[in-house]
């Protein structure tokens, strides 16, 4: 079956290093991976998307990388500040069908002042 | 603030009930989706619309029903309502039908269902 899986563990990181965030799926044939922020009680809020003829995207202090072959998307967030500290969803949508995107469960970021 | 509008932002009610979601979609966009969101099964799509029709459906029970009105305004009706339905329900909109490459969430409804 097809599954998108992120770490369910909270990252903990000090102000100004790097977040790392990682993004696996199996059985899926991707068009595009997304990369949403939701803080509590809100919304997901869009970041990023990445294409499956893509290895990597940038945007401001953030970026991702898609490797199709070990099915993986990362999220990197370079100089992370306390502001940053929320949940980060990947959403994954598979080629054909209804392009849909099917969320993971997020990973809470946690940044330390 | 993403443009999209939901109400209303909590809602209390007993097992057995009905009630409507509301959502307004960003000005412009012609896709309305309706997720669901619980602690112990993340984000789950339940439905799209597109311009009025049904476009996608997901893991959207049959106590469960939507619709798009032609002012692109989109209410999510859920019937005999059971302890499990409660949870956060998202409504996102976006410009595409079928590309779906960027969504733009509410801030929810929280059901809460005693």
């Amino acid at each position: 079956s097809q599954k998108i899986e992120q770490n369910s563990e909270a990252l903990n990181i000090q102000e100004g290093k790097t977040a790392t965030l990682t993004c696996n799926y199996t059985n899926y044939s991707p068009a595009y991976l997304q990369w949403y922020r939701q803080d509590p009680g809100r919304g997901p809020v869009f970041l990023l998307l990445i294409r499956e003829n893509e290895k990597e995207k940038r945007k401001e202090r953030l970026k991702v990388t898609f490797d199709t072959t070990l099915k993986q998307s990362l999220f990197h967030i370079t100089a992370s500040q306390p502001a940053d500290s929320a949940t980060y969803l990947c959403a994954l949508t598979a080629s054909g069908g209804s392009y849909i995107p099917t969320f993971g469960r997020g990973t809470s970021l946690i940044v330390h002042p | 603030d993403s443009g999209v509008t939901q109400t209303p932002k909590h809602l209390i009610t007993a097992t057995g009930q009905r009630v409507t979601l509301r959502c307004s979609p960003r000005s412009g966009d012609l896709s309305v989706y309706w997720y669901q969101q619980s602690l112990d099964q993340g984000l789950q799509f339940l439905i799209q619309y597109y311009n009025g029709e049904e476009r996608a459906k997901g893991n959207i029970l049959e106590r469960f029903s939507a619709q798009q009105f032609p002012d692109l305004h989109s209410e999510l009706n859920l019937s005999s309502l059971e302890l499990g339905d409660s949870a956060l329900y998202f409504c996102a909109s976006s410009p595409q039908g079928s590309t779906n490459e960027k969504l733009f969430f509410g801030s929810g409804t929280q059901l809460s269902v005693l």
